[in-house]
């Protein structure tokens, strides 16, 4: 079965810091998706890597993925307040026979002025 | 870009009454429609895969009795929730998968489901 974790599950940090959330995935798969969702709405699609060493940035944040590590990144450049947010990681099973995504355990990011 | 139109957006219902959810994909045909479960300040978890035209796949301990799933139409699924109880109320998601261009997964907006 597919575990998908990530670390730290809760951070707060200032406003101007970097910061790095990783997610760790337990089975083969070159596809990685982030997602944000802020309190009470659905998901916003972040970051779509669809390959080993993909590495996709927008705005202050920046995704990678090691398929070989089976590690996921998202890092946060000079936070600022609208950061903000629950982020996910999601692993795409597809063409391993499995089409589904199976959501990381979220990290909660707050950002402190 | 891709649209699923999820609704209604919240509900509350009776204990022992069945609540039914649409998630529709807008602008493109969505053969494969996912439905997820979050409750408070958890992670999404999948409770249902469906394919236009054929029976839904659950996943291991949700009970497909009690979470009706139909996806009649390429643009089209549905979730009814039978004889809803408190432990019910949940926030539900649905996702669309199409294919061709639109390779990825696009999320409805959530349905806030409150049982009383």
């Amino acid at each position: 079965e597919l575990k998908v974790e990530q670390n730290p599950l809760f951070l707060s940090m200032q406003e101007g810091k970097n910061y790095t959330i990783y997610c760790n995935y337990s089975t083969t798969s070159d596809r990685l998706y982030w997602y944000r969702q802020d309190p009470g709405k659905s998901l916003e699609s972040l970051f779509v890597l669809l390959s080993n060493g993909a590495v996709k940035q927008e705005g202050r944040l920046m995704a990678s993925l090691d398929t070989k590590a089976r590690l996921s990144t998202l890092h946060i450049t000079a936070a600022v307040h609208d950061l903000s947010a629950t982020y996910f990681c999601a692993v795409d099973m597809r063409g391993f026979g499995n089409e589904k995504l199976t959501f990381g355990t979220g990290t909660r990011l707050t950002i402190i002025p | 870009g891709a649209v699923v139109s999820q609704h209604p957006s919240r509900v509350i219902c009776k204990s022992g009454t069945s609540v039914k959810i649409e998630c529709r994909s807008l602008d493109f045909q969505a053969t494969t429609m996912f439905w997820y479960r979050q409750f408070p300040k958890q992670s999404l978890m999948l409770m249902a895969t469906s394919n236009e035209g054929s029976k839904a796949t659950y996943e291991q301990g949700v009970e497909k009795d009690k979470f009706l799933i139909n996806h009649a139409s390429l643009t089209l699924s549905t979730l009814t929730v039978t004889s809803a109880h408190p432990e019910d109320s949940s926030f539900y998601i649905c996702s669309a998968q199409g294919q061709g261009e639109v390779y990825g997964y696009t999320f409805g907006s959530g349905t806030r489901l409150t049982v009383v």
